[in-house]
């Protein structure tokens, strides 16, 4: 099976902040990356799916960059409501699928 | 606008079997653009994909849980369910339904993602 492992586990910014989180595949996956952001309680949302592809509806500060095995989320400047668990999820072998352990951001 | 809620027991007890169904409304389970999945999300942990079916009834199965698992579909409730056999406390979790889809590209690539959630419901497995 395909492992994704992000980093940093656990990331502090200020509103304002420029950000980035990485996701690493264990083995090429192409752009079948798809990036979700779930707030305590909630469920999930998808920002980004084929590595790049801002999902509608989501701010433009919100992108995503990569291909193979590597693979980044930016937020370009920090908002109070993008303090949440950042989630990557491969889908090469669609239907079958990973996630990545999740990125936690917190306010500095 | 398309909704998905979980409904189910929250206690199940150990080596029993957990069942779950997810109830779709404000549209078909029957298009043959999506597929249906369940996820589920222990306590202080990630997200696992469990399970996937289409509205055919064909069904694809994370491998660390095929062993125990069944999902199934009902065309005519709209409804599909998760059941999970011989549960320990490990499977305690958030279980939550999903709807895949997916968009071609510009180059003709049909990118799948997980677009509409349900809220999720909490799933305890003790005696």
């Amino acid at each position: 099976d395909i492992q994704l492992t992000q980093s940093p586990s656990f990331l502090s910014a200020s509103v304002g902040d420029r950000v980035t989180i990485t996701c690493r595949a264990s083995q090429g996956i192409s752009t079948y990356l798809a990036w979700y952001q779930q707030k305590p309680g909630k469920a999930p949302n998808l920002l980004i799916y084929a590595a790049s592809t801002l999902q509608s509806g989501v701010p433009s500060r919100f992108s995503g960059s990569g291909s193979g095995t590597e693979f980044t989320l930016t937020i370009s400047s920090l908002q109070p409501e993008d303090f949440a668990i950042y989630y990557c999820q491969q889908l090469n072998n669609y239907p079958r699928n990973t996630f990545g352990q999740g990125t936690r951001l917190e306010i500095k | 606008q398309l909704q998905l809620q979980e409904s189910g027991p929250g206690l199940v007890k150990p080596s029993e079997t957990l069942s779950l169904t997810c109830t779709v409304s404000g549209g078909s389970i029957s298009s043959s653009s999506y597929h249906w999945g369940w996820i589920r999300q222990p306590p202080g942990k990630g997200l696992e994909w469990i399970g996937s079916i289409y509205y055919s009834g064909s069904t694809y199965y994370n491998p660390s849980l095929k062993s125990r698992v069944a999902i199934s579909v009902d065309t005519s409730k709209n409804q599909f369910s998760l059941k999970l056999s011989s549960v320990t406390a490990a499977d305690t979790a958030v279980y939550s339904c999903a709807r895949a889809g997916g968009h071609y590209s510009d180059s003709g690539t049909y990118y799948y993602y997980m677009d509409v959630w349900g809220r999720g419901t909490t799933v305890t497995v003790s005696s």
